[in-house]
């Protein structure tokens, strides 16, 4: 079974621009959750989305925002970047349910915003 | 809110010597707990879970974890470490629909 894929990997942005980021879950999965990892902060949640619906959202501005497609698939968008939105961001899937937890992840988009 | 800490940030052991990393959590109910490993560049590979049962949880590459809630505590360990078990690794615990993940500890091997 094919794992979770992001597209694009490498991203180099400038400030003040957008950017849209987009994952593909593992077959069978309905559940997609976005991270993004600093070196700084670490590992930290940004949304969840099942059935088309996000169930839970971390403390992000509102500048980051989300949406998953009836296949599953999902984008993240980020509007207005700043070089402090420079991180790797991770896509995760799982099959969902009432918890999702057991979660997959792709390999990942390198953001870069200069 | 959950937390998790890793205590340390690096490790270093030797090549085929033993390995035990630390991880504490809190959590008011029984925890769903993870350890997750990251190459660089890459992204996070599922070592092994925990979500009830066994207290002693088996999972890939040799690795094994044991849940103790007297500690709050679920650390790995491996008996013979190779060369390419270097990486970071990240424990986290199930929170709602979300992982809350550690710092990670990153893992140095010597030959």
């Amino acid at each position: 079974k094919a794992g979770v894929t992001q597209t694009p990997r490498y991203l180099i942005k400038t400030r003040g621009q957008q950017v849209t980021l987009s994952c593909s879950p593992i077959s069978g999965h309905r559940s997609v959750s976005w991270y993004q990892q600093t070196p700084g902060q670490g590992l930290q949640f940004l949304f969840e989305y099942f059935s088309e619906t996000q169930r839970n959202k971390g403390n992000f501005p509102g500048r980051f925002s989300g949406r998953q497609f009836s296949n599953s698939r999902s984008e993240m968008n980020v509007s207005t970047l700043e070089l402090g939105d420079s991180a790797l961001y991770l896509c995760a899937s799982s099959y969902g349910g009432t918890a999702s937890y057991e979660q997959y992840f792709g390999p990942g988009t390198r953001l870069t915003v200069t | 809110a959950q937390s998790v800490t890793q205590p340390d940030i690096h490790i270093t052991v030797s090549e085929g010597a033993s390995l035990e990393l630390r991880c504490n959590y809190s959590y008011g109910a029984t925890p769903y707990l993870f350890w997750y490993v990251q190459s660089p560049g890459q992204g996070l590979q599922l070592l092994l879970k925990y979500f009830s049962g066994d207290t002693l949880v088996q999972g890939i590459k040799g690795f094994e974890a044991e849940f103790k809630r007297s500690q709050s505590s679920f650390n790995l360990r491996k008996p013979s470490v190779h060369w390419s078990d270097a990486a970071e690794y990240f424990c986290a615990v199930g929170d709602g629909n979300k992982l809350v993940f550690g710092a990670g500890t990153i893992l140095r091997v010597k030959s």
